[in-house]
């Protein structure tokens, strides 16, 4: 298996753009979560899904950020307008079974907003 | 909402020296995960720990599980420059989703 598939790798874009961050779990595993990791604050969790429902998007810090899971092998996270603030790298992590079973995450996404 | 807490934040050693890492819940847990995380890379699952008391030997890495099911510890033995990252604990309680650690970034001085 190739693991969670994150693309872009690397993205750079102007403040006000839009940016679409991808994920491709890892086939059978019905559990998919959105982090975001900065050295202030970490690895947050920002939304996750089960069976493509979100379940919980309450670390989703504002409006601006949006995500979808249309079906079982992809899911996107949205900003838009991108603020400086939103630079990171973002995770894409898939369990399989129970939520709280052994979390494979993808190589993530390193976005810098300028 | 549950908070999972770790010390230190920051640790160097020589080649050598040992090395241990603590992991506190807010709320007790039903288990706790451990996850490597390579610089420049992402966080890779290391171990689970389930039972009250528990322990778990991997090579050099022993990982300890309280007797409350609030705590847990990751040390170890001898440290080598492979072991360079940051290491995370993650439990899982009532929410039942994982909650992260804020990670000990570990230096190993050659």
């Amino acid at each position: 298996d190739a693991g969670v598939i994150q693309s872009p790798r690397h993205e750079v874009t102007e403040m006000g753009q839009e940016v679409t961050l991808r994920c491709k779990p890892i086939s059978g595993h019905n559990s998919l979560f959105w982090y975001r990791q900065t050295m202030m604050r970490g690895l947050e969790l920002l939304i996750y899904f089960n069976n493509n429902v979100p379940i919980d998007d309450s670390g989703m810090p504002e409006d601006r950020f949006s995500a979808k899971m249309p079906n079982a092998s992809f899911s996107t996270l949205k900003i838009q307008p991108s603020e400086p603030r939103d630079s990171a790298v973002y995770f894409c992590a898939s369990t399989k079974g129970q939520l709280n079973t052994e979390a494979f995450f993808g190589q993530g996404t390193r976005l810098t907003v300028v | 909402g549950q908070q999972v807490m770790q010390i230190p934040q920051y640790q160097h050693v020589q080649e050598g020296e040992d090395f241990t890492t603590y992991c506190n819940s807010s709320t007790t847990l039903s288990n706790i995960q451990w996850y490597k995380q390579r610089p420049g890379g992402h966080p890779v699952f290391l171990i689970q720990l389930v039972k009250s008391g528990e322990v778990k030997k991997q090579k050099r890495l022993t990982f300890q599980f309280g007797e409350a099911k609030k705590n847990s510890s990751l040390h170890i033995t001898a440290t080598q420059t492979t072991d360079v990252g940051t290491y995370f604990c993650a439990g899982s309680g009532s929410a039942r989703q994982l909650t992260f650690g804020s990670g000990t970034q570990l230096t190993v001085l050659p």
